[in-house]
């Protein structure tokens, strides 16, 4: 079955450092690929996605390339703020799974002053 | 308002309750989904609905029942509450599986 890994967290940067999250994943099919991000009291909100091989999702400064030769889909933001600080998902969905998103299990990104 | 709105936001009930979360949208999306959040366990699945004939159980439906009123509305009841299901519940939305899902801002269940 479909599966996502993250890297485990959690993640303490200071601001105007860069950052990378990694995901990859596993799937039977041609997955579209996604980031969520959580902030503290809030619901998930979609922040990028990208559908096929090379793309390259973009929002808000942060950036994910769909690489299929390594499975893989890692965020990525040159300088990151203190208002970055939140719970990141990454997350993909394809027909084998009838349309449900896999999740991965979140990764906490705390950004110090 | 919220394209997709969850009632209540916070509830506190006891052991052996029944209790309704509620989700409505305004996306006008057919499928509809319940998510439980548990610190260390990221997203779990418990109902999803891809119209409002078609129901389906998740990983963890048990001790759990839905209901899809309308396009627009989706209820996860607890028939029987039990402390271990406290944890933050999330209803989403989407459209096609390419498009991801639109999710309200959670209720946060505490079951005493």
């Amino acid at each position: 079955g479909n599966s996502v890994t993250q890297m485990e967290g959690p993640v303490t940067l200071s601001e105007e450092a860069f950052l990378t999250i990694n995901c990859t994943y596993t799937a039977t099919g041609y997955p579209s690929l996604f980031w969520y991000v959580q902030y503290p009291g809030e619901g998930l909100q979609l922040l990028l996605k990208a559908t096929k091989a090379d793309d390259k999702g973009s929002n808000k400064g942060f950036e994910a390339t769909y690489r299929k030769e390594t499975t893989s889909f890692h965020l990525e933001k040159g300088s990151v703020q203190v208002s970055d600080s939140a719970v990141y998902f990454c997350a993909l969905s394809d027909q084998t799974n009838a349309g449900k998103s896999t999740f991965g299990d979140g990764t906490t990104l705390t950004v110090k002053p | 308002d919220a394209d997709v709105t969850q009632t209540p936001r916070n509830r506190i009930t006891k052991t052996g309750k029944r209790i309704m979360l509620e989700c409505s949208q305004t996306k006008g999306h057919d499928r509809m989904y319940w998510y439980r959040q548990d610190p260390g366990l990221g997203l779990r699945l418990i109902y999803y609905s891809f119209d409002v004939k078609d129901i389906n159980k998740g990983e963890i439906s048990d001790g759990y029942s839905v209901s899809r009123q309308a396009q627009a509305k989706f209820s996860l009841s607890l028939e029987s509450a039990i402390p271990n299901q406290t944890a933050l519940y999330f209803c989403a939305t989407s459209d096609l599986d390419r498009t991801g899902y639109t999710f309200g801002s959670g209720t946060r269940l505490t079951v005493v």
